[in-house]
């Protein structure tokens, strides 16, 4: 049974930081993992989906790497913005119809 | 603007009043679930739909009911609500039940059953 695991729990930093944000999972058997963005009182926003062919992704300040042998993906934000506040979550697919098995997020603050 | 849309997106009811929460996007997608989010439990997958008539359980899938007869549309039915059904809950939609596709996800229904 998928596993996905985040770590840190919570992170604080001052603006303009590069960061990691980690994710690692159980079965190494997935079709892709996807990165999400979750502000208070509102969904999900999709920030990058990485297949399982595939060893990163860019968008803007963001790459996502997948390493599929070490059951690990890592989120890179780089120059960090108080509007990158929010809590980042790492989802696998690996198996079932479509079923995300989410991790339980990374909390990120970024003060000015 | 391609979205997915839930209505409502705050409710308060009480044990055993049926309710629908409702859930629509625009973007042609074939395969649409329902997720719910609990501290401590994250998220975890109610039902889902690989097209329309066609349905199937997620992880938790009791206590929950729910139909596909347009393409567009997946509401999320609670016959009888009860307290352990508080939650925040989240439509989500992908082109197909394909694993290549990104999945897209509603803004939230946050309910509440005293």
């Amino acid at each position: 049974k998928q596993e996905v695991t985040q770590i840190p729990a919570a992170l604080s930093v001052p603006e303009g930081e590069n960061l990691v944000l980690n994710c690692s999972f159980t079965d190494s058997a997935i079709y892709n993992l996807q990165w999400f963005r979750q502000d208070p009182g509102k969904g999900l926003t999709s920030l990058l989906l990485i297949q399982s062919s595939q060893r990163e992704q860019t968008s803007g300040r963001l790459n996502a790497s997948l390493d599929k042998s070490s059951g690990r993906s890592t989120l890179y934000i780089a120059a960090s913005q108080p509007g990158d506040s929010a809590t980042y979550l790492c989802a696998s697919l690996s198996g079932g119809y479509n079923k995300l098995i989410f991790g339980a997020g990374t909390r990120l603050a970024v003060h000015p | 603007e391609a979205q997915v849309t839930q209505n409502p997106r705050y409710l308060i009811t009480v044990t055993g009043k049926k309710l629908t929460v409702t859930c629509s996007q625009n973007m042609n997608h074939e395969y649409m679930s329902w997720y719910r989010q609990d501290p401590g439990l994250g998220l975890r997958q109610i039902y889902y739909s690989m097209n329309v008539e066609v349905t199937d359980k997620g992880d938790v899938p009791e206590g929950y009911k729910v139909s596909r007869k347009e393409k567009r549309n997946f509401p999320l039915i609670l016959e009888s609500p009860s307290p352990n059904q508080t939650s925040l809950y989240f439509c989500a939609s992908s082109l197909t039940w394909d694993r290549s596709y990104e999945q897209y996800f509603g803004p939230g229904t946050r309910l509440t059953v005293t």
